[in-house]
């Protein structure tokens, strides 16, 4: 079975402040995809990065980054110099190599950028 | 390009009553999910079609049901309503090859 945890539930920062938000996953699948959605008020899930099982290599996009290692499990977000449109719900996932359209997500964690 | 388009935005339905979500993705995308959102249970796999079959299927009682059409539209029903079916719906569509592309979502409320 697959399983997300974002031990997160909310994170406050104040603007300019850089945050990482944890995912721990587990899975038994040696091919699998990991992704970050983030999800505003209005409700739509925006896709954010993917990245494959046997992809290690830490991702930059101008503010944000992704460190992930699969030694730990771990998949983490870290936006740096955030901003106050960065206040959302982000959203940590996992799709096995089979699963055909099945995220595993996690619960969430809200985070509140303060001017 | 257009992105995934959910009808109608917002519903409010009966218990007992049945429903009809649409889905319509994005042009060339052959692959759709469903997902239910709630506060309590998170976001969670409904089922997936690809070229009108179903592959996936996630854990929801048989009330809950979907097809998609030839030319990739998808629906999914809920019948007999229950206060619980209350979330907001949420599909998404894929090339296959890359991420998922959410639309915005049907908010349903069951009174």
């Amino acid at each position: 079975a697959q399983k997300v945890t974002q031990a997160q539930t909310e994170i406050s920062v104040v603007e300019k402040e850089d945050v990482t938000l944890d995912c721990v996953y587990e899975t038994r699948d040696t091919t699998y995809y990991l992704f970050w959605y983030k999800q505003p008020p209005s409700g739509e899930l925006v896709f954010l990065i993917r990245r494959n099982s046997f992809d290690e290599q830490n991702e930059i996009s101008g503010r944000y980054s992704w460190n992930f290692q699969k030694s730990t499990s771990s998949f983490n977000f870290t936006i740096t110099a955030s901003q106050v449109v960065d206040s959302a719900v982000y959203f940590c996932a996992l799709e096995g190599g089979t699963s055909y359209g099945k995220l595993t997500f996690g619960q969430g964690t809200i985070l509140t950028v303060h001017p | 390009k257009a992105g995934v388009t959910q009808t109608p935005r917002y519903l409010i339905k009966t218990r007992g009553q049945q429903v009809t979500l649409s889905c319509s993705p994005i042009s060339g995308h052959r692959s759709v999910s469903w997902y239910q959102q709630t506060p309590g249970q998170g976001l969670q796999f409904l089922f997936e079609y690809f070229s009108e079959t179903q592959r996936n299927k996630g854990n929801f009682p048989g009330r809950f049901s979907g097809r998609q059409f030839s030319n990739s539209r998808s629906e999914m029903n809920v019948s007999t309503l229950e206060l619980g079916d209350s979330a907001l719906y949420l599909c998404a569509s894929s090339l296959g090859m890359d991420g998922y592309t959410f639309g915005s979502g049907t908010r349903l409320t069951v009174v």
